[in-house]
């Protein structure tokens, strides 16, 4: 079945440890996002590739990155993380253009000691 | 700029009873509208849509009016069963290519037996 996949489902990381988080697709969805949730919020958009082209919201904090190297992957780097960072990180895919429903995975949960 | 208010929860129902979780949203031009269901410790998952007023969205027995003289978008069900507990996210998306959801700030329902 094609879907969004998110690795690893749990994820712990130290104080100002680096960590990356990974979200693959077998839709061949053109658009890619990715997305911040915390306890008991709504989810947040951090970032979205169209393709190759990144657009950042403004609000993102400097400490999120994101890499998309091909078409079915797409990577959040965070590069200091903090304890206001622990949050459930959702990966989400839309075909673009007219086409704008999305596809969630089930997404990373992120615990920062 | 857009935004989407829901009614605040958490609700609590017995199973078969009817369901409303109301939905309003602000928008500048013409969304297109979703209800999406996360259940616990998963991503989101599309569980309807409307796209121009008047349309109705339905799925699994839930059903959602597009509402632009009131601009609201109200989920409902019939008769709800424990398996429907889960939190409810109403949200928009409006223009661009990418169409960004803007999300309400979810509902949590539980259905006791």
């Amino acid at each position: 079945d094609a879907m969004v996949i998110q690795n690893p489902r749990y994820q712990v990381t130290q104080f100002g440890k680096p960590v990356t988080l990974s979200c693959s697709q077998t839709l061949n969805h053109n658009v890619m996002y990715w997305y911040q949730q915390k306890s008991s919020q709504a989810p947040k958009l951090l970032f979205h590739y169209y393709d190759k082209d990144f657009n950042n919201e403004a609000d993102t904090p400097d400490n999120f990155q994101s890499r998309r190297p091909n078409t079915s992957f797409c990577f959040l780097d965070i590069r200091s993380p903090g304890l206001g960072d622990a949050a459930m990180y959702l990966c989400a895919t839309s075909r673009g253009g007219t086409d704008y429903e999305q596809y969630f995975g089930p997404g990373t949960r992120l615990t920062v000691t | 700029g857009d935004s989407v208010t829901q009614m605040e929860g958490p609700v609590t129902l017995s199973e078969e009873a009817f369901l409303t979780i109301n939905c309003t949203y602000t928008a500048t031009g013409y969304p297109s509208l979703f209800w999406y269901v996360q259940y616990p410790g998963e991503g989101l998952q599309l569980l309807l849509k409307a796209t121009k007023a008047d349309d109705k969205g339905s799925n699994k027995g839930f059903e959602a009016t597009y509402r632009k003289e009131t601009t609201s978008f109200h989920l409902e069900k019939g008769s709800v069963q424990v398996s429907d507990s889960a939190v409810y996210f109403c949200a928009l998306s409006e223009g661009g290519s990418a169409r960004q959801l803007t999300f309400g700030s979810g509902t949590q329902l539980t259905v006791l037996p």
